[in-house]
């Protein structure tokens, strides 16, 4: 079935330095969607990327979707420690409503 | 955050017994999911809806039943609860025409003894 494989399972950086979390599907994807999950909380949506190459901004998160429509990446640039969290990305299955998530990067942030 | 609210939010119960969760939302969203999410899998789907009455399996089904009489409820049902099934629990909404994404409730999380 499809898989959506994220890379790394963990990161820790120091306040301050970038972090970037990648995410790879088995198939190509009519979209890629990101969402983050606070320690305790749940996941909530960031942003939704639909044409291939795509490049969107949030503040200081920027979200690429592949040429291929099959990887996607999220960059933050100068992590705070609000950034604290797991990040998951996660693609339709098929041409239907459900999600295939992936299993998520884990960001730690050293203050 | 969307009118999304899970009960009980926390539970503990035995192997055997059964275990209802309700998943009640006030944004007439036609799609419902159900995920569970351990450590090192992410989330994964158990089942949805696809309105009322309309519901179908995703990749955990296995010893979960659902069932959704009205748009704003979805009940997940453990029959007969095990072990395995400790985790927790996030009912989701979504759907929307131009953009899918989907709102989460704040989970339930279940301990089977």
């Amino acid at each position: 079935g499809q898989q959506v494989m994220q890379i790394p399972q963990y990161q820790h950086v120091q306040e301050g330095e970038d972090f970037t979390t990648y995410c790879n599907s088995s198939t190509t994807l009519s979209n890629i969607q990101w969402y983050k999950q606070r320690p305790g909380g749940h996941p909530v949506f960031l942003i939704q990327l639909v044409k291939s190459g795509e490049v969107k901004k949030q503040k200081r998160l920027t979200f690429q979707f592949g040429e291929a429509k099959k990887n996607s990446s999220l960059h933050i640039t100068a992590t705070q420690t609000t950034d604290v969290g797991t990040y998951f990305c996660a693609g339709p299955q098929g041409g239907s409503e459900k999600l295939v998530f992936g299993k998520g990067t884990k960001l730690t942030v050293n203050p | 955050d969307a009118g999304i609210t899970q009960s009980p939010r926390h539970k503990v119960t035995e192997t055997g017994t059964p275990v209802t969760l309700r998943c009640h939302q006030t944004e007439n969203h036609r799609y419902m999911y159900w995920y569970r999410q351990d450590p090192g899998h992410g989330l994964r789907l158990i089942h949805y809806s696809y309105g009322v009455k309309d519901t179908d399996k995703g990749e955990v089904s296995d010893g979960y039943s659902v069932s959704r009489s009205k748009t704003e409820d979805f009940l997940l049902t453990l029959e007969s609860a095990t072990s395995s099934q400790t985790s927790v629990y996030f009912c989701a909404i979504g759907g929307a025409l131009l953009v899918n994404e989907q709102f989460f409730g704040p989970g339930t999380r279940l301990t089977v003894l």
